[in-house]
């Protein structure tokens, strides 16, 4: 059954460092989308993505993140300088177009902890 | 107000039993309303989804929703101890949004 992927499953970084965490969609999703989970809250919605642009992003996704679609299977989260407030959970999903938004499919997560 | 909120347990019962999962929200808007299932360190996993008011059911799982009180349930029928995890309510507005809003989740523990 097709899932989503994402690399790497844990990253460690600095404060003030640059990073990048990648998502392989499922294949014929179009909609691509990252989410987070700080430890024991909510996941929250970042950002979703078609057609090589952003279509919706919420509050947090300021100037510091950006998202990119370099080829035709890859989908990233870039964080330019990482805050300790950044360590959580990133969660990439995709979805179908003509499934709505509805069915999102998540991918395992990148555990990112900002020292 | 908060959007969405859910109980975050722990619920603990016995296998077999009828685990009754809940979420309340805020917004008569809100259009589509799905379930997630999040097993410890890893990703969500949709288990259904429901549009609108009505009853679902995908083998030992129903879907509910009352729109008229903004309430949605999950009943889970003869539980296994495969079913601990999180059980996550997700909403969807509709429309223009595509960003789902999550419930903090309801840790459910199925005992054999």
């Amino acid at each position: 059954e097709p899932e989503v992927t994402q690399t790497p499953s844990h990253q460690v970084t600095q404060m003030g460092q640059e990073v990048i965490l990648r998502c392989v969609p499922i294949s014929n999703h179009l909609y691509f989308y990252w989410y987070r989970q700080i430890l024991g809250q909510k996941v929250e919605f970042l950002v979703s993505f078609y057609n090589n642009e952003i279509s919706e992003k919420s509050e947090i996704f300021d100037d510091q993140f950006s998202v990119e679609r370099p080829d035709g299977s890859n989908f990233t989260l870039k964080i330019r300088s990482t805050k300790l407030e950044d360590s959580a959970m990133y969660f990439c999903a995709s979805s179908l177009p003509d499934r709505g938004f509805y069915e999102q499919y998540f991918g395992p997560g990148t555990r990112l902890t900002v020292t | 107000q908060k959007e969405v909120e859910q109980d975050p347990g722990p619920l603990s019962v016995p296998e077999g039993a009828i685990v009754s999962l809940n979420c309340t929200y805020s917004n008569s808007a809100f259009q589509y309303f799905m379930w997630y299932r999040q097993y410890s360190r890893k990703g969500p996993e949709l288990l259904m989804y429901t549009y609108s008011s009505g009853n679902k059911e995908d083998g030992r799982f129903t879907a509910q929703v009352d729109k008229s009180s903004k309430y949605i349930s999950l009943f889970i029928r003869d539980s296994q101890p495969s079913d601990s995890a999180t059980y996550l309510c997700a909403i969807l507005n509709g429309g223009a949004t595509n960003k789902l809003i999550f419930g903090t989740g309801t840790l459910l523990a199925v005992q054999p």
